[in-house]
């Protein structure tokens, strides 16, 4: 079946620093890939959608300037957490489109601000 | 409104014992219907969806989901639990692909 990685799986990082996540389909293109914010025990919110070669459309309430997205290419899209606070730690988690019209989630990316 | 319903935060069966979680939504038309499951710290893993016809669909791992439209439902089953069965659950719906919607989730405990 598709795979889906992201990278890092876990990252901790400081009060105000930048962290970058990746998404990349592994074996198939992947013009629309979305991305969602787990809290703990609680269910999986969509952030944002992102389309490859276009700018990535937001959920009501998440900051765009917050969560940078870029779908540079048909197999990656990133995520950067701009200037993190410790509210922003969660579990992020991506997934891709394939043409079947089925989404792949990944193995998500667990971020602890300090 | 949108909504997805899953009313059991929590649920606890014996190994072997039948097993079922439900799962209500509110659309204005007949949604596309996804059941996940999710191991802790790791991603989602589609058990089995509904998108139209048969109404009772069969999925991975024995899991078999049926959607009632009388009663806006698509609850899971499973006739036999396994211990490694023990996991989150999550319903999603969505009139698209791209428009998808979680419950809360179902946190399954299995007992020896």
């Amino acid at each position: 079946g598709a795979v889906v990685s992201q990278h890092p799986s876990w990252v901790i990082c400081k009060s105000g620093t930048s962290v970058k996540i990746e998404c990349r389909s592994l074996d198939f293109q992947a013009t629309t890939m979305f991305w969602y914010r787990q809290f703990p025990k609680q269910s999986l919110m969509l952030m944002a959608t992102s389309n490859e070669g276009s700018k990535a459309t937001y959920e009501q309430g998440v900051e765009k300037d917050k969560f940078l997205i870029n779908h540079a290419s048909l197999t990656l899209s990133t995520l950067t957490v701009t200037s993190a606070h410790p509210e922003d730690s969660s579990f992020y988690i991506c997934s891709a489109l394939d043409r079947g019209s089925e989404q792949y989630f990944g193995p998500g990316t667990r971020l602890t601000v300090t | 409104a949108q909504s997805v319903t899953q009313p059991d935060i929590h649920i606890t069966v014996s190994e072997g014992a039948s097993l079922e979680l439900r799962c209500n939504y509110s659309y204005g038309a007949t949604p596309y219907l996804f059941w996940y499951v999710q191991s802790p710290g790791q991603g989602l893993q589609l058990l089995l969806k509904y998108f139209s016809g048969d109404t009772l669909v069969q999925g991975i791992k024995g899991f078999e989901a049926e959607f009632k439209r009388s009663q806006s439902s698509f609850n899971l089953r499973k006739p036999s639990v396994h211990w490694s069965d023990a996991a989150e659950y999550f319903c999603a719906v969505g009139v698209g692909v791209n428009d998808m919607r979680f419950g809360a989730g179902t946190r399954l405990t299995v007992k020896p």
